[in-house]
C-alpha cells in the first residue's frame, strides 16, 4: 500500500537557525498537504501543493513539491520559538482518496 | 463558523470495556476521518466516512468500528478495550478531497 516517509523524526535547532523536513512517497501523489501540531494541540492545515515542481511560500515557510510528485519539503528560515511543534506531511494517492500521513518531524527551538 | 467538535474530552475505561467517541464535523462537510495518535507517535489512520458510507479503513482490528449519521456526525466505537488502545483519538472533517480540519480530540485512557 501507499506509504509516506518523513525525515528527520526530531530536529533541535537554535533560534535563528534554519529547519527542513522531507517527505517521500512510495507512489505518485495527486497532491500533498502539510499540517502543524503544537504541543498539546491538534493538527492544523498549513498548505496544499498540487502541481509538479510547485513552490509556495508563507512568510518564513517554503514548501516544495517534487517534479515527480513523490516528494516534498518544508523549509523554515530563521526559526523562532513559535515554530515549535510537529510538522506532518500528508499525501493523497488519488483525487478522492484518503490522506496518508507521515510520522511527522518534531521541531524544538532553543532560545 | 463552529469548528469540529469531539466528545468527551477525556474518557477512562478498563480493559475489556467498550468506548464510544463522538464527532461533529464543520457544517457542510460530508467527510469525517478518524485517527489514533498514541503518545509520541504520528497519526494512524483509522476510518474514513463520506456521505454515510465507510470509504476506507486503516490497519486496525475489527473491534474498531464506527458509523456516520445522516447529519454527517460520526461515532467511533472501540470494543474489548486493550491497554494499548490508550491514545488521543482525533476526528477531522473536510469537503471531499480537500484539506482536513481537526477537532481537539478525545483522550482515551484504558486501565
Amino acid at each position: 500500500g501507499q506509504q509516506v516517509m518523513q525525515i528527520p523524526q526530531y530536529q533541535h535547532v537554535q533560534e535563528g537557525e534554519d529547519f527542513t523536513t522531507y517527505c517521500n512517497s512510495s507512489t505518485t501523489l495527486s497532491n500533498i498537504q502539510w499540517y502543524k501540531q503544537r504541543p498539546g494541540g491538534h493538527p492544523v492545515f498549513l498548505i496544499q501543493l498540487v502541481k509538479s515542481g510547485e513552490v509556495k511560500k508563507q512568510k518564513r515557510l517554503t514548501f516544495q513539491f517534487g517534479e515527480a510528485k513523490k516528494n516534498s519539503s518544508l523549509h523554515i528560515t530563521a526559526t523562532q520559538t513559535t515554530d515549535v511543534g510537529t510538522y506532518f506531511c500528508a499525501g493523497r494517492g488519488g483525487s478522492q482518496g484518503n490522506l496518508i500521513f507521515g510520522k511527522g518531524t518534531k521541531l524544538s527551538v532553543k532560545p | 463558523e463552529a469548528g469540529v467538535t469531539q466528545s468527551p474530552t477525556h474518557l477512562i475505561k478498563t480493559r475489556g470495556q467498550q468506548a464510544t467517541l463522538r464527532c461533529s464535523p464543520i457544517s457542510g462537510h460530508t467527510s469525517v476521518y478518524w485517527y489514533q495518535q498514541a503518545l509520541g507517535l504520528g497519526l494512524q489512520f483509522l476510518l474514513w466516512y463520506d456521505e454515510g458510507e465507510e470509504r476506507n479503513r486503516g490497519n486496525f482490528p475489527p473491534r474498531f468500528s464506527g458509523r456516520q449519521f445522516p447529519n454527517y456526525s460520526s461515532e467511533l466505537n472501540v470494543n474489548a478495550l486493550e491497554l494499548e488502545d490508550s491514545a488521543l483519538y482525533l476526528c477531522a472533517s473536510s469537503l471531499t478531497g480537500h484539506e482536513q480540519f481537526f477537532g481537539p480530540g478525545t483522550r482515551l485512557t484504558v486501565l
